[in-house]
C-alpha cells in the first residue's frame, strides 16, 4: 500500500462547477496535510494546509480531513479554466520534516 | 523576498560526466531536501539535511550525493549520472519547528543522455 494515494485521473469538470479531489494516507500519526498546485514544469506552490479534523476554507478553496478514515479531499468551487493543473496532497510523516507525496492528480477545467 | 533558488534550470549532460545541482534558500531554514520527479510516479525524497553537516538518505538515493557545509546550501552532485537519472529535480526548504509547508525551488530538467 501506497503511503500517499491519489486517483490520476485526469479529472474533468465544467467551468463553474466543484472540483472534488481526494486523498488517503496511511500512517495513522500523520499530523499535517498540504494541498499543493503544480502546473505543468513548474514547481508545486502550496494551496491549502489543514492540521486538525474538519473543513478549512480559504476563497475558493476548502480542504477537509477526517483522521480517523485517513482521508483528506480538496474541493475547489467555481472552477475556473486557470485551476487546470495536478494536484498533489502531502502529507507530514513519521513525526519529523518529511513530506510524503501522492502522485497527483490531473484536474481539467472545461470552458 | 524569501525563495529557493536552484541553477542550472535547464541541462543535458553525457553518461558519465559528473554534475552539480546547486540549491540556496534565504530564509534561514534548518531542513532541506531534494526531490525527483517522475510521470506516473510523483515526487520522491532524494536526500535530506536537518541542518549544517547532517545529511541522510530519503527513498531513492543511489546514485547522488549531497553535502551541507553551510545553513543557506544544499547542493545534489551526480557523480557518474546514467540516463535513468533524467527527471525533474526540485530543492525545498522548511523551518525544522512546526508545522508548516514546504518551500520549492523552481526546478532544475535534467536529460543525461
Amino acid at each position: 500500500q501506497k503511503e500517499v494515494e491519489q486517483n490520476s485521473g485526469p479529472l474533468s469538470v465544467p467551468e463553474g462547477a466543484i472540483a472534488s479531489l481526494n486523498c488517503t494516507y496511511s500512517d495513522r500519526g500523520s499530523q499535517s496535510f498540504f494541498w499543493y498546485r503544480q502546473y505543468s514544469g513548474k514547481s508545486p506552490e502550496l494551496i491549502m494546509s489543514i492540521y486538525s479534523n474538519g473543513d478549512k476554507e480559504d476563497g475558493r478553496f476548502t480542504a477537509q480531513l477526517n483522521k480517523a478514515s485517513q482521508y483528506v479531499s480538496l474541493l475547489i468551487r467555481d472552477s475556473q479554466p486557470s485551476d487546470s493543473a495536478t494536484y498533489l496532497c502531502a502529507v507530514r510523516t513519521g513525526g519529523g520534516n518529511k513530506l510524503t507525496f501522492g502522485t497527483g492528480t490531473q484536474l481539467k477545467v472545461e470552458l | 523576498e524569501a525563495q529557493v533558488t536552484q541553477n542550472p534550470r535547464y541541462l543535458i549532460t553525457v553518461t558519465g560526466k559528473k554534475l552539480t545541482v546547486t540549491c540556496s534558500q534565504n530564509m534561514n531554514h534548518e531542513y532541506m531536501s531534494w526531490y525527483r520527479q517522475d510521470p506516473g510516479l510523483g515526487l520522491r525524497q532524494i536526500y535530506y539535511s536537518m541542518n549544517v553537516e547532517v545529511t541522510d538518505k530519503g527513498d531513492v538515493p543511489e546514485g547522488y550525493k549531497v553535502s551541507r557545509k553551510e545553513k543557506r546550501n544544499f547542493p545534489l552532485i551526480l557523480e557518474s549520472p546514467s540516463p535513468n537519472q533524467t527527471s525533474l529535480y526540485f530543492c525545498a526548504s522548511t523551518p525544522w519547528a512546526g508545522n508548516t509547508e514546504a518551500f520549492f525551488g523552481q526546478g532544475t530538467r535534467l536529460t543525461v543522455v
